[in-house]
C-alpha cells in the first residue's frame, strides 16, 4: 500500500526555524515534491528532491534520505505569510500520479 | 487567460443532479489531473489523463469521470451528485507527467446537499 505520514499541526515564532517531517512507505519511489497551501487557495510548488541530501532556496531547504523513507522541510527566518498548510508528495514510478500526505498546518506567531 | 482556471468558483447542488465542472489550461501542458480535498484526508486523485485523447482512473475514480477531447480542457462530470462528494476539486496539470510539477487551479468548491 501507500502511505506518507505528516504531523498535522506546528505552531513556531516568527524569525525562528521550523522543520516539518514526511515518512513515506510506497510501492515504489521516483521522487519527492513539496506543496505550500495557503487557506481557500491552491497548492504551489516548493522543492522536488530524487536524490539524498539537501536542496537549498532561499529561506526554504528540504533534504531526502531515500535509504529511510524520509523528508523534511527547513523553513528559516519565519515569517507571518509562511502561515499555510505543507503538502509532501511522492512519485509513484511508471504512473502519472503523486501519492500526497495529508498536509501540516503551520501557524507563525508574532 | 494565464495558467490554469477553474469554473465554477464554488456551487450548491441538490443530490442526484448532475454537474461539469470544467478546467482548462493555456500552458500547453500535455498531462492534466483532477483531485479531490477534505479535511484530515488530504488531496487525493480522482482522474488523470497523460495526453488528449487519453485518460486514467486515480484514487477515488467512483461516481465521477473525465473526458480529454484537446489539450487544453478537462472537464470532470458528476453524473448523479451525491453528499459525499461535498469537497473542494482541484484541476491541475504538468508538461508531461510524472515527475514533472503539477500545477494547481484556483479550485471549486462544491456543496452537495
Amino acid at each position: 500500500g501507500q502511505n506518507i505520514d505528516q504531523p498535522t499541526e506546528m505552531t513556531a515564532t516568527e524569525g525562528a526555524i521550523v522543520q516539518i517531517n514526511c515518512t513515506y512507505q510506497t510501492s515504489g519511489f521516483n521522487g519527492l515534491f513539496w506543496y505550500q497551501q495557503h487557506a481557500g487557495e491552491a497548492p504551489t510548488f516548493l522543492s522536488y528532491n530524487v536524490l539524498d541530501g539537501l536542496e537549498e532556496k532561499g529561506r526554504f531547504s528540504s533534504f531526502l534520505s531515500r535509504s529511510k523513507g524520509y523528508s523534511y522541510l527547513l523553513l528559516k527566518e519565519l515569517q507571518m505569510k509562511d502561515s499555510a498548510s505543507y503538502l509532501c508528495a511522492v512519485v509513484i514510478p511508471g504512473t502519472y500520479k503523486y501519492i500526497f500526505g495529508t498536509g501540516t498546518r503551520l501557524k507563525v506567531l508574532a | 487567460i494565464a495558467g490554469i482556471t477553474q469554473a465554477p468558483t464554488s456551487q450548491i447542488l441538490a443530490a442526484g443532479r448532475r454537474m461539469t465542472l470544467r478546467c482548462t489550461q493555456d500552458m500547453r501542458h500535455n498531462a492534466m489531473y483532477w483531485y479531490r480535498q477534505d479535511l484530515g484526508l488530504g488531496l487525493r486523485l480522482i482522474h488523470y489523463s497523460n495526453t488528449a485523447g487519453t485518460t486514467g482512473k486515480g484514487e477515488v475514480p467512483d461516481g465521477y469521470s473525465v473526458s480529454r477531447a484537446n489539450t487544453d480542457d478537462f472537464p470532470l462530470t458528476l453524473a448523479s451528485a451525491v453528499p459525499s462528494q461535498t469537497s473542494v476539486y482541484f484541476c491541475a496539470s504538468s508538461t508531461s507527467g510524472g515527475v514533472d510539477t503539477q500545477y494547481f487551479g484556483p479550485g471549486t468548491r462544491l456543496t452537495v446537499l
